[in-house]
C-alpha cells in the first residue's frame, strides 16, 4: 500500500553518466514534485507537474530533465552527471496544485564518483 | 526573494520537557505553512501544518501557532519522548504554491 514509491533508493555512479530516476503515486493526487536534500539537509524544489504539465521549473541545470508520462508517475533524467548533483533527491505529491499537504517518497540517494 | 529562517539549528530537551522551534518567512503573501518531521535515512513526513486563516492548530502533543503580522510561526512539543528525536522542517507556501522550507532544526530528546 506504498503511496508514493521512488526507484532506485540507492544510485551509484561515474561522473558524466547519464541516469533516471522513478517516481510512482497511487494517491490519486494530480500533482508531483521533485525536491533536492543535499549533505547539509536543506531541502530545495526542483520541479512540479500539474496533469502532466510543467507548472514549477526552478533554476536548475538544464541537465536535469523532468517527465510526467502521466498525472501518477515523474521521472527525473540527468544527464553528464558532475560530482556536484550528488545529494538525495525526493520527489512528493499532492491533490490540487496549490500544493497543500505534499507528501513525500522514500528518496534516491545518488553518489555521483 | 522568499525565504524562510528557522531557528535553533539544534535543540536538546530531556525527556518530558517540551520543544520549541521558531520559523520567520519573508513572503506576506505565504497562506500555508506545514511541518515535517524527518528521522534519520527517511523521508520527511507530514506532521501538523496551519493556514493563514488560522492563528493556532493542536494535535495531541504537537501544536503550531502563527502570528501573520509578524510573519512567524512555531511548532510546540509538549511531554517529548525518544521517537521525537528527528530533524525537524519548517515551510512557508504562497503565491507561486511552492514550499520554501526552513533550514532545518535537529531535535535530541535525552532519555
Amino acid at each position: 500500500d506504498t503511496a508514493v514509491s521512488q526507484t532506485p533508493k540507492y544510485l551509484v555512479t561515474q561522473m558524466g553518466n547519464d541516469k533516471s530516476i522513478k517516481c510512482e503515486q497511487n494517491l490519486g493526487h494530480d500533482t508531483m514534485y521533485w525536491y533536492k536534500q543535499d549533505s547539509k539537509k536543506f531541502l530545495k524544489i526542483m520541479f512540479s507537474y500539474n496533469n502532466k504539465e510543467l507548472i514549477i521549473n526552478e533554476t536548475v541545470p538544464n541537465r536535469f530533465s523532468p517527465k510526467s508520462p502521466d498525472k501518477a508517475h515523474l521521472n527525473l533524467h540527468i544527464n553528464s552527471l558532475e560530482l556536484g548533483d550528488s545529494a538525495v533527491y525526493f520527489c512528493a505529491s499532492s491533490l490540487g496544485s496549490s500544493g497543500i499537504e505534499q507528501y513525500f517518497g522514500p528518496g534516491t540517494r545518488l553518489t555521483v564518483t | 526573494g522568499e525565504n524562510v529562517e528557522q531557528h535553533p539549528s539544534t535543540l536538546s530537551v530531556q525527556e518530558g520537557d517540551s520543544a520549541v522551534i521558531k520559523c520567520t518567512y519573508s513572503d506576506s503573501a505565504s497562506n500555508y505553512f506545514p511541518w515535517y518531521k524527518q528521522e534519520l535515512g527517511k523521508r520527511p513526513q507530514l506532521i501538523i501544518d496551519i493556514r493563514s486563516n488560522v492563528g493556532e492548530k493542536k494535535d495531541q502533543r504537537i501544536a503550531v501557532t502563527l502570528n501573520k503580522t509578524a510573519k512567524h510561526f512555531s511548532l510546540h512539543i509538549t511531554e517529548t519522548q525518544p521517537e521525537d528525536s528527528a530533524v525537524y522542517f519548517c515551510a512557508a507556501s504562497g503565491r507561486t504554491y511552492k514550499y520554501i522550507f526552513g533550514t532545518g532544526t535537529r531535535l535530541k530528546v535525552l532519555a
